[in-house]
């Protein structure tokens, strides 16, 4: 129980166009999803926390206009990031919290964008 | 925010040998969690421990709340336990983004 899948898990595109990141819990209901990045060998940093059906929460530091999110159902989160240059090539992991129990976070597998 | 201090960085062991790995954290938390991340980058839950013992195998985990550290203990160490893993933790009310360490890096030796 408690799987968490990402949608692509790889995504080459060019600098200048935008890419779609699905996040979806397969297997459970999430009002509160989170995506992360994370650069080679280092840690996992938040970047925002989505709720559905309102705005998502952005950390400091962090282009809410660049990395739209989008926590249209219950088991749906998208980031879509705007208008991509090569600094955002990175690996994008959401999480997902169960309506249901604790507050342990799932994670999905992970997206590797690369920006040309 | 709060600081998280994973150590060591680098762990290099021998296969059988057992292991310990900690976490420090600057103020309280609700949320604590030990992940092993694998080599194609995927998060693999090994505990939601924010206080307490538990344990699951080979592997067993100890967070002191109050004395603000985890550790994480791993036992007959197999070539597969080798990866990087994470500590993280979650603060404020609850269903919070977490905070993560910055990594121990195990290799396990035949």
């Amino acid at each position: 129980g408690a799987v968490v899948s990402q949608h692509p898990s790889r995504v080459i595109c060019k600098s200048g166009t935008s890419v779609k990141i699905e996040c979806r819990s397969l297997d459970f209901q999430a009002t509160t999803m989170f995506w992360y990045r994370q650069f080679p060998k280092k840690s996992l940093m938040l970047m925002a926390t989505s709720n559905e059906g309102s705005k998502a929460t952005y950390e400091q530091g962090v282009e809410k206009d660049k990395f739209l999110i989008n926590h249209a159902s219950l088991t749906l989160s998208t980031l879509t990031v705007t208008s991509a240059h090569p600094e955002d090539s990175s690996f994008y992991i959401c999480s997902a919290i169960p309506l249901a129990g604790t507050y342990e976070q799932y994670f999905g597998p992970g997206t590797r964008l690369t920006v040309t | 925010g709060i600081q998280v201090e994973q150590s060591p960085p680098d762990l290099i062991l021998q296969e059988g040998a057992n292991s310990t790995l900690r976490c420090n954290f600057s103020d309280s938390v609700n949320n604590l969690q030990w992940f092993h991340q694998n080599p194609w980058g995927q998060l693999i839950n090994l505990f939601y421990i924010p206080s307490g013992t538990k344990q699951n195998g080979r592997l067993s985990a100890t967070t002191v709340a109050t004395e603000r550290y985890s550790l994480l203990y791993i036992s007959s160490s197999q070539t597969t336990d080798s990866g990087v893993y994470f500590c993280a933790v979650g603060t404020g009310g609850g269903a919070d983004g977490l905070t993560f360490g910055k990594g121990t890096h195990l290799i396990i030796q035949p």
